[in-house]
């Protein structure tokens, strides 16, 4: 009775290191995503997976890449971690592409100094 | 401590009162939307949703309101309670995904 698992929960990076943040859900869920939150900004869609075997871009995908692995697991990627990288991660998947509400991990807090 | 939440919008609200927090969409064509709970040190959490069929819809303590003229959209809690402090966000569903609001920081006091 999982539900969406993230790891790792914290994470520092130097500018310049790659990382992969991962996530995977146990509920059969077909459509997965990846968020970030700032302060004051709330919560912004970097990249999404409706089905297994795609994914699309965000609103904010630049300096991310993404893979399904397989249905159960969606990891995003950062090649070369900024400063401006720092956020909360979070990592959410729902049942249809048509939404019926999303269930949440419980975050990936990155710092890149 | 937590970090996310700074610069939001805050509803303070006595313990026994009833609590409005709102929330404007920006996209007429939106036909669902959620309203999410997420407590410090957690992700979010759905509280309720409604289709743009409806103009109301109730939960256990809690309403949404739907106003598709102005695009506006309400959560009401009744007797708030202090495990109702929380950062509250309104999501709309564009196509295939959910687009969020910025949130509003609910702080209860007894």
């Amino acid at each position: 009775n999982a539900g969406v698992t993230q790891t790792p929960k914290f994470q520092v990076l130097k500018t310049g290191q790659s990382m992969t943040l991962q996530c995977a859900q146990d509920m059969n869920h077909n459509s997965m995503y990846w968020y970030r939150q700032d302060p004051g900004m709330g919560l912004r869609l970097i990249y999404y997976s409706a089905s297994e075997g795609t994914t699309d871009k965000g609103e904010v995908p630049n300096g991310y890449n993404v893979s399904r692995l397989n249905k159960r697991e969606f990891s995003l990627r950062l090649e070369s971690a900024a400063p401006s990288q720092t956020s909360v991660y979070f990592c959410a998947s729902s049942e249809t592409r048509t939404v019926s509400g999303y269930t949440f991990g419980s975050g990936t807090r990155l710092t890149v100094v | 401590g937590e970090s996310v939440g700074l610069h939001l919008p805050t509803l303070s609200v006595q313990e026994g009162d009833n609590s409005i927090i709102n929330c404007a969409y920006s996209n007429s064509a939106s036909d669902y939307f959620i309203w999410y709970k997420q407590e410090s040190g957690k992700g979010p959490q759905f509280i309720i949703d409604i289709r743009s069929n409806m103009d109301k819809r109730q939960g256990q303590r809690v309403t949404v309101l739907l106003n598709k003229t102005v695009k506006h959209l309400s959560l009401q809690i009744a007797a708030t309670q202090p495990g109702d402090s929380a950062v509250y966000f309104c999501a709309e569903q564009d196509t295939d995904k959910l687009i969020f609001g910025t949130g509003t920081r609910l702080q209860v006091f007894p």
